[in-house]
C-alpha cells in the first residue's frame, strides 16, 4: 500500500522553529519529487515547496522563502521540511504529496500534520 | 501568478442531479489542470490531472474537459459521497496554484 506519514507538527511560538517529516511507503520514493502543500484552517490549498528526486533542485513559494528549508534523504524514504521565523500565517495542516505520473497532478497525500503558530 | 477563479462558490443540488463545477484561469494553462476532491478533516483525492483525464480509480461519472483558459468538472448524476468541496490546481506555470473551491451541498 502507498502511503505518506508526516510528522512533526505541533503548536510553536510565533518566530520558532519546526521540522516536519514525511515517510514513504510503497513507492520507489528516490524516483519522484517530492511537495508539500499546506492549508489554513477552513482555508483553501497552498502550495508551499518541493525537491526533486535526487534532492538538487528545490522550489519554495514566496511566503515561505528564505525562512524554510526542504530535504530528503533517499536512504530512509523521507522528506524534510524545516521551518524557522514562524508566522502566525503560518498556521496550518501540511500535506506531504507526489505524483506517480511524473506531472505535478498529485495522486499521492498524506493524512496531513498541524501546525500552529500562536503565542 | 495564475490566479483560479471557481463558481459557483456553493452550488446545492438533490443526489441524482448533475453538477457542473467551473475553473476560469487569468492566463491560458494549456490542458495542465487537475481537480480534487476533499472532504471534511480529510486529505484531498485527485480526480482529473490534464483537464480531462481521470484519475486511477475515479468513477466516470466525473468528466473533466476545457484548455486554455476555461474548465469544466462536470459529475453526471450526484451520488451522496459526492458532496464535498472540490478545487482546481494549474501546474502549466509556476508557481502552482490552486482555486478557491466549491463547496457541493445538499439540496
Amino acid at each position: 500500500e502507498v502511503q505518506l506519514v508526516e510528522s512533526g507538527g505541533g503548536l510553536v511560538q510565533p518566530g520558532g522553529s519546526l521540522r516536519l517529516s514525511c515517510s514513504a511507503s510503497g513507492i520507489m520514493f528516490n524516483i519522484y519529487a517530492m511537495h508539500w502543500v499546506r492549508q489554513a484552517p477552513g482555508k483553501g490549498l497552498e502550495y508551499v515547496s518541493a525537491i526533486s528526486s535526487n534532492g538538487r533542485t528545490t522550489y519554495y513559494a514566496d511566503s515561505v522563502k528564505g525562512r524554510s528549508t526542504i530535504s530528503r534523504d533517499n536512504s530512509k524514504n523521507t522528506v524534510y521540511l524545516e521551518m524557522s521565523s514562524l508566522r502566525v500565517e503560518d498556521t496550518a495542516v501540511y500535506f506531504c504529496v507526489c505524483s506517480e505520473y511524473g506531472m505535478f497532478a498529485f495522486n499521492i497525500w498524506g493524512q496531513g500534520t498541524m501546525v500552529t503558530v500562536s503565542s | 501568478e495564475i490566479v483560479l477563479t471557481q463558481s459557483p462558490g456553493t452550488l446545492s443540488l438533490s443526489p441524482g442531479e448533475r453538477a457542473t463545477l467551473s475553473c476560469r484561469a487569468s492566463q491560458s494553462v494549456t490542458s495542465d489542470v487537475a481537480w480534487y476532491q476533499q472532504k471534511l478533516g480529510q486529505a484531498p483525492r485527485l480526480l482529473i490531472s490534464g483537464a480531462s483525464t481521470r484519475a486511477t480509480g475515479i468513477p466516470d461519472r466525473f468528466s473533466g474537459s476545457g484548455s486554455g483558459t476555461d474548465f469544466t468538472l462536470t459529475i453526471s448524476r450526484l451520488e451522496p459521497e459526492d458532496f464535498a468541496v472540490y478545487y482546481c490546481q494549474q501546474y502549466g506555470s509556476s508557481p502552482i496554484t490552486f482555486g478557491q473551491g466549491t463547496r457541493l451541498e445538499i439540496k
